[in-house]
């Protein structure tokens, strides 16, 4: 079985670029869940959807940063205009609501905002 | 989840010994624990969850424990290897549905051969 897939797993940008993050979760799983991990702060959820629908986003740092999940099978971050203290490692996680909670993570796409 | 500062918690243990890694979580109301494991370049990995009915659950060389009084958790890796150096982090959530995990600062495991 594949893994949560995320794209690209590197991402080097200039301060004011629009960066988009992508995020395939595993088959038949129905709960999306976007975080950011940095040094200061660790893991912490931005943003997490329920069967495509987006249920709580009070992560989400600035109205810089929107998502989205267009079907089951792909969700996207985006940053638009990103900044320096946008730089971290994005992670992209995924479960099967109504089971077990555990949520399977992806190998995550580093960022680097200059 | 405890709050994140700038240095990890860091324990080293010799190659062959057991572990234990400690966790203090901040919601009594939590009800479900898990722990994960994060190698350096990788996402965090479920290694072992447990209940709040539970106070202790075993793996595969791994016993996670669950103190409701103290709002403690701990992570037990018995006969440690090198691919057990990692970073732990626990993580709390509240309910059956409730989705929300809420993540430990974590703790650099380094194993010493």
């Amino acid at each position: 079985d594949a893994g949560v897939i995320q794209s690209p797993r590197h991402e080097v940008t200039e301060m004011g670029q629009e960066v988009t993050l992508r995020c395939k979760p595993i088959s038949g799983h129905n709960s999306l869940f976007w975080y950011r991990q940095t040094m200061m702060r660790g893991l912490e959820l931005l943003i997490y959807f329920n069967n495509n629908v987006p249920i709580d986003d009070s992560g989400m740092p600035e109205d810089r940063f929107s998502a989205k999940m267009p079907n089951a099978s792909f969700s996207t971050l985006k940053i638009q205009p990103s900044e320096p203290r946008d730089s971290a490692v994005y992670f992209c996680a995924s479960r099967r609501q109504g089971g077990q909670e555990t949520q399977y993570f992806g190998p995550g796409t580093r960022l680097l905002v200059l | 989840g405890e709050s994140v500062g700038l240095h990890l918690p860091t324990l080293s243990v010799q190659e062959g010994d057991n572990s234990i890694i400690n966790c203090a979580y901040s919601n009594s109301a939590s009800d479900y624990f898990i722990w994960y494991k994060q190698e350096s370049g990788k996402g965090p990995q479920f290694i072992i969850d447990i209940r709040s009915n539970m106070d202790k659950r075993q793996g595969q060389r791994v016993t996670v424990l669950l103190n409701k009084t103290v709002k403690h958790l701990s992570l037990q890796i018995a006969a440690t290897q090198p691919g057990d150096s990692a970073v732990y982090f626990c993580a709390e959530t509240l309910g059956q549905g409730a989705q929300k995990l809420v993540f430990g600062q974590g703790t650099r495991l380094t194993i010493n051969p």
